[in-house]
């Protein structure tokens, strides 16, 4: 079936503007969680959705990062203002939350570079 | 709060050789899960093997072998006559087991070891 889907896989932006970055999980998967993996600093938790919510976002780095979940599937993460220390890669993962003995399945990611 | 530390930086071979690459976590709970992932080139994370903690047997597919020792908190994966094919970045990583947990599912990476394999 349809692996996880990340979009769009390369953004470049100017200082200052707004991105949105859209992850497609695979079907029927409830928990839903972004990464972020930059230079320097590995792969680094955001935020976590289970459903339509957000148990835990303590991994955003600052109030210009936001994330929503619609529909229990779709995911936009949204950069406010965007700096050149948000370049990164961004990675979406989900899974099912029906047994406790599975590996997170990851997307693509989308190459953030702000300039 | 869990941690996990991969000392290896960079490792450069010659093909053929084995290579060990090594991880060490720490955490409090008693239920967690490890990881190790390969990231290629292309970029995209492959899932290579998860080891729940009640489980220290090793494991060994192919080329690939773990070795999981709960009293050295090490997860270590090593690689049986490596291969150019194998030059790529792997992370080690941890998952507590809590079920319906606010951070349910959520994976602690280490920095991840540079693998390079050179003909």
């Amino acid at each position: 079936g349809a692996g996880v889907s990340q979009s769009p896989s390369n953004k470049v932006t100017e200082k200052g503007k707004d991105v949105e970055l859209r992850c497609d999980p695979i079907s029927g998967h409830t928990a839903l969680y972004w990464y972020r993996q930059s230079l320097g600093q590995g792969l680094e938790f955001l935020i976590y959705f289970q459903g339509n919510s957000a148990p835990d976002k303590s991994g955003l780095p600052s109030d210009r990062f936001s994330a929503e979940r619609t529909g229990g599937s779709v995911s936009t993460l949204t950069i406010q203002r965007t700096q050149q220390e948000d370049s990164a890669v961004y990675l979406c993962a989900s899974l099912p939350m029906t047994s406790g003995d599975y590996e997170q399945y990851f997307g693509p990611g989308t190459r953030l570079t702000v300039t | 709060a869990q941690k996990v530390t991969q000392a290896q930086t960079e490792i450069s071979v010659v093909e053929k050789e084995d290579v060990t690459l090594d991880c060490v976590y720490e955490t409090r709970d008693t239920t967690y899960y490890l990881f190790w992932y390969k990231q290629p080139p292309s970029g995209e994370l492959v899932f290579l093997i998860r080891r729940n903690s009640f489980d220290e047997q090793n494991e060994i597919s192919g080329r690939y072998s773990w070795n999981f020792q709960k009293s050295t908190s090490s997860f270590n994966f090593t690689i049986t006559a490596s291969q150019v094919v194998d030059s790529a970045v792997y992370f080690c990583a941890l998952r507590l087991g809590h079920a319906g947990g606010t951070s349910y599912g959520k994976l602690t990476f280490g920095q991840g070891t540079i693998l390079t394999v050179h003909p």
